[in-house]
């Protein structure tokens, strides 16, 4: 069974750029979920799409945004890049949503210059 | 919003000795999870604990869940050089039926030979 799979896996990109990460759920499963990670802040919660609708929000600015297709894929976009967004952004996938295991992907590692 | 606490940050045991990490959290979550990430890794999904006094038990790892006392517990038996990780736990919000997780600041494993 395939797992969940992030891509691009390592990302360098300039202040003030955007960007787009991709996220492919275990097949069947269609919440998919955002976080990010720094050494800083920990884990931090930055969405949630269940059925192509965000059911779920963090407490990001408006720069974080997201979607999720019919395929249950989700991309993250972050425009305007600032050196605080280099972080690890991790998505987890489940199959209904409450109670369910969450199961993670490898990780997007951005890097912002 | 629900804060998670985790303790100890960092732990250092011996091969053979037995440890409990105590994840603390703030108001009441319906569920609970910990997961494992070895550096430069992805979480390791390990346990998840719906219910008031559910104990969950995997190799040398057992998590517990009591709910009254907004805490849950991950012993770790005879531990062995494999079990150097760090571990996470997070909680989800009651009533909400998503997936969004507050994770825990995780604590540092590291088994001594």
């Amino acid at each position: 069974k395939a797992g969940v799979t992030q891509t691009p896996r390592y990302l360098i990109k300039t202040r003030g750029q955007q960007v787009t990460l991709s996220c492919s759920p275990i097949s069947g499963h269609r919440s998919v979920s955002w976080y990010q990670q720094t050494p800083g802040q920990g884990l931090q919660f930055l969405f949630e799409y269940f059925s192509e609708t965000q059911r779920n929000k963090g407490n990001f600015p408006g720069r974080f945004s997201g979607r999720q297709f019919s395929n249950s894929r989700s991309e993250m976009n972050v425009s305007t890049l600032e050196l605080g967004d280099s972080a690890l952004y991790l998505c987890a996938s489940s199959s209904t949503g409450w109670g369910t295991e969450a199961f993670f992907g490898q990780g997007t590692r951005l890097t912002v210059v | 919003e629900l804060k998670v606490e985790q303790n100890p940050l960092f732990l250092s045991m011996q091969e053979g000795k037995n440890y409990t990490i105590y994840c603390n959290y703030s108001t009441t979550s319906d569920r609970l999870y910990w997961y494992r990430q070895d550096p430069g890794k992805s979480l390791e999904s390990l346990f998840v604990l719906l219910s008031n006094g559910a104990v969950k038990q995997e190799g040398r790892l057992m998590a517990s869940l009591d709910t009254k006392a907004r805490l849950s517990t991950l012993h770790i038996t005879a531990a062995v050089h494999d079990l150097s990780a760090t571990y996470f736990c997070a909680g989800g919000l009651t009533p909400n039926t998503g997936n969004q997780f507050y994770f825990g600041t995780g604590t540092s494993l590291t088994v001594i030979p």
